[in-house]
């Protein structure tokens, strides 16, 4: 029940298409829901995170769609570009922005 | 403004060694966390500190492991008698506050163990 299952592992796309990765959750008293991109040998860094009071986030390329009954929700990335490649990761958490419970990643490529 | 900074970048030591990685935040952030990432997974939480507190310390393995932060800013995280299973990169992350302040990552310690 703790756990958050992220797809694809990996994800190859053409520049300038629309990635989505897509994260299922059980737990239903999660209430913050990140998304991290990590580039290798660096630190994750939080790309856009979204509260179960609304269906979608936006913020520039980058948007979340959150489907509460379902317990699933996914990133968009618009008009890829090869600076996109990177890890992907969704977590969740229930009350705090630290005990995150993550995903497994996803590897994105953008072919240029 | 400069970001979080983690020393060494790299450390190798023996198996039994102690060890001991460094973790300066970014500068006025009171919450600092310690994680654990392993290859092709996310990080692993290890513990978070509010000032020079450890507010929770409840993802740390076994008593080999310990983290300081003696004036609510630098933190050091110590491993003694180090195994093997001890490789990873140790991330440190800071944030303004706690609980719904966002986390910004250090690059990260890769530990190994030989």
């Amino acid at each position: 029940q703790q756990q958050v299952k992220q797809s694809p592992q990996s994800l190859i796309v053409q520049k300038g298409g629309i990635s989505i990765i897509n994260c299922a959750y059980e737990n239903t008293a999660f209430d913050y829901f990140p998304w991290y991109q990590q580039f290798p040998g660096k630190g994750p860094a939080l790309l856009i995170a979204i509260r179960p009071d609304v269906s979608e986030k936006k913020e520039g390329r980058f948007t979340i769609s959150f489907n509460k009954s379902a317990k699933q929700f996914s990133l968009h990335i618009m008009d890829s570009q090869p600076g996109d490649s990177a890890t992907y990761f969704c977590a969740a958490s229930r009350g705090s922005n630290y005990q995150l419970i993550w995903g497994a990643g996803t590897k994105l490529i953008i072919k240029p | 403004g400069a970001g979080v900074s983690q020393t060494p970048s790299n450390k190798v030591t023996e198996k039994g060694k102690y060890v001991e990685l460094r973790c300066d935040p970014i500068s006025g952030h009171t919450a600092l966390y310690w994680y654990r990432q392993s290859l092709g997974q996310g990080p692993e939480f290890l513990i978070y500190f509010q000032g020079t507190g450890a507010a929770d310390d409840s993802g740390l393995p076994n008593d080999r492991f310990f983290a300081v932060r003696p004036e609510g800013s630098v933190s050091t995280l110590k491993i003694q008698r180090t195994e093997r299973g001890d490789s990873a990169v140790y991330l440190c992350a800071s944030s303004l506050q706690g609980y719904n302040s966002p986390l910004h990552f250090g690059n990260g310690t890769r530990l190994t163990v030989t």
